[in-house]
Formats: C-alpha cells, sequence, structure tokens
C-alpha cells in the first residue's frame, strides 16, 4: 500500500532563516505531489504541484519554493522566512487526477 | 475554474442526531467532488468521493453524500453523530482530466458533538 510521510512535524524558526520541508511517497511511482499550506481560518491554499522529476509549477507567488529531486520526494524550501509563512503545511500526492492522499502534516511558527 | 462553498463554519449537534455540513460548488466542467475530514494537527483524511458515477456516495464512519447538479451541492451527512465525529470538515472540487489533481478547497465547518 502506499504512504506518505513528511517531516518535521514541527517547527519554530526565526524570522530570516531558512526552511526545507520534506515529502516522500511509498508504495508508487510517478505520483503526481502536492504541497497545501492551512493557515488559522483561510482554509487549504495550493502552492505548488509537480507532475514529475523536475517538474514544478507554482500556484501563489511568494517566497517558498519547490523542488522535486527524485520521483517520490517532494521538497518545500525558503532562503528567508517571514512571519506571514507560519502555518499549517501539508504534502499530498495523487495518483493522476483523482483524490488526494494527505501526509501527516508540518506546524511552522515563524518568530 | 471551481469553486466551494461551505455554509456554516461551525455546526453542533447532539450526540445520535442527524449530521447534515452543506456543500456548493461552482465548475465550468463536471466535476469531481470529495469530504475530507481533519482531526486536530493531523493530514486530511478522504471520507468519501464522487466522480460522475452513483450520485448517493457512502464513505467511512457512516457517512454519505447526494450530488445534486440542479442544486451544485453535496452535502454530507450522517444519520446519528458520534463523540468521535467532532472534526473539521472540506469540501473540495476539482475539474478532472488536465486539472492534474489540483483540488478546490472549502473553507472548512467544525463540527461539535456534545453528549
Amino acid at each position: 500500500s502506499q504512504t506518505i510521510h513528511q517531516w518535521p512535524a514541527t517547527l519554530v524558526q526565526p524570522v530570516g532563516s531558512p526552511l526545507s520541508l520534506e515529502c516522500t511517497v511509498e508504495g508508487t511511482s510517478n505520483p503526481n505531489l502536492y504541497w497545501y499550506r492551512q493557515a488559522a481560518g483561510r482554509g487549504l491554499q495550493l502552492l505548488f504541484y509537480s507532475v514529475g522529476i523536475g517538474q514544478i509549477s507554482s500556484e501563489v507567488p511568494q517566497n517558498l519554493s519547490a523542488s522535486r529531486p527524485q520521483d517520490r520526494q517532494f521538497i518545500l524550501s525558503s532562503k528567508k522566512l517571514l512571519l506571514s509563512d507560519s502555518g499549517f503545511y501539508l504534502c499530498a500526492w495523487s495518483p493522476g487526477d483523482r483524490e488526494l492522499f494527505f501526509g501527516e502534516g508540518s506546524r511552522l511558527t515563524v518568530l | 475554474a471551481q469553486s466551494v462553498t461551505q455554509l456554516g463554519s461551525h455546526v453542533s449537534v447532539s450526540e445520535g442526531a442527524l449530521v447534515l455540513l452543506r456543500c456548493n460548488y461552482s465548475s465550468s466542467v463536471p466535476p469531481y467532488l470529495f469530504w475530507y475530514v481533519q482531526y486536530p494537527n493531523q493530514g486530511l483524511q478522504l471520507l468519501l468521493k464522487y466522480t460522475s458515477a452513483a450520485t448517493l456516495v457512502k464513505g467511512i464512519n457512516g457517512f454519505e453524500a447526494e450530488f445534486k447538479k440542479s442544486e451544485t451541492s453535496f452535502h454530507l451527512t450522517k444519520p446519528s453523530a458520534h463523540m468521535s465525529d467532532a472534526a473539521e470538515y472540506f469540501c473540495a472540487v476539482s475539474g478532472g482530466g488536465t486539472s492534474y489533481g489540483k483540488l478546490t478547497f472549502g473553507q472548512g465547518t467544525i463540527l461539535t458533538v456534545h453528549p
């Protein structure tokens, strides 16, 4: 069966520091991968999605970036965090154009 | 483009009562529709999905939803609420095909279950 893991689960970072959140999918190949952000009271916002290695599409312009160095690995990064980057980040995968399967989430607090 | 509106950011019911969470969608193509549940500090778990087959969809934990094209609705119901149903629920829509699985989510409805 397929599983998805993301880490770290919680992170407290100062403003201006870098960020790296990692996500790995097991048990499938060539999945579509996604990063969503969930800010308090604002629902889920799609940040990035990828349909293959090295193929990244950005939905929202911001100081975050994403990379897909391997088929089943998806990384969310920032060079300098802002206070507004705080939130709950969710990685997800999809076998195609159907439902998404989510990881456990990473809670980021920027101070 | 798609959009989702969840009517009511908070719903409160008594244990054993009917649960009804409302979702209306907008889509320029035949939609795929989903309901997800989220417990505190956890990811989202798929409850059920509609992908143009039967209009009444049954999901996990006793939930079901009915797709009504004429009303552009996909309301979530459960006949008898349980304390463990307390969580946040999200309705989502996808256009399918070349949408690459990108879902548009509603703002969520927090369900509270009273003993």
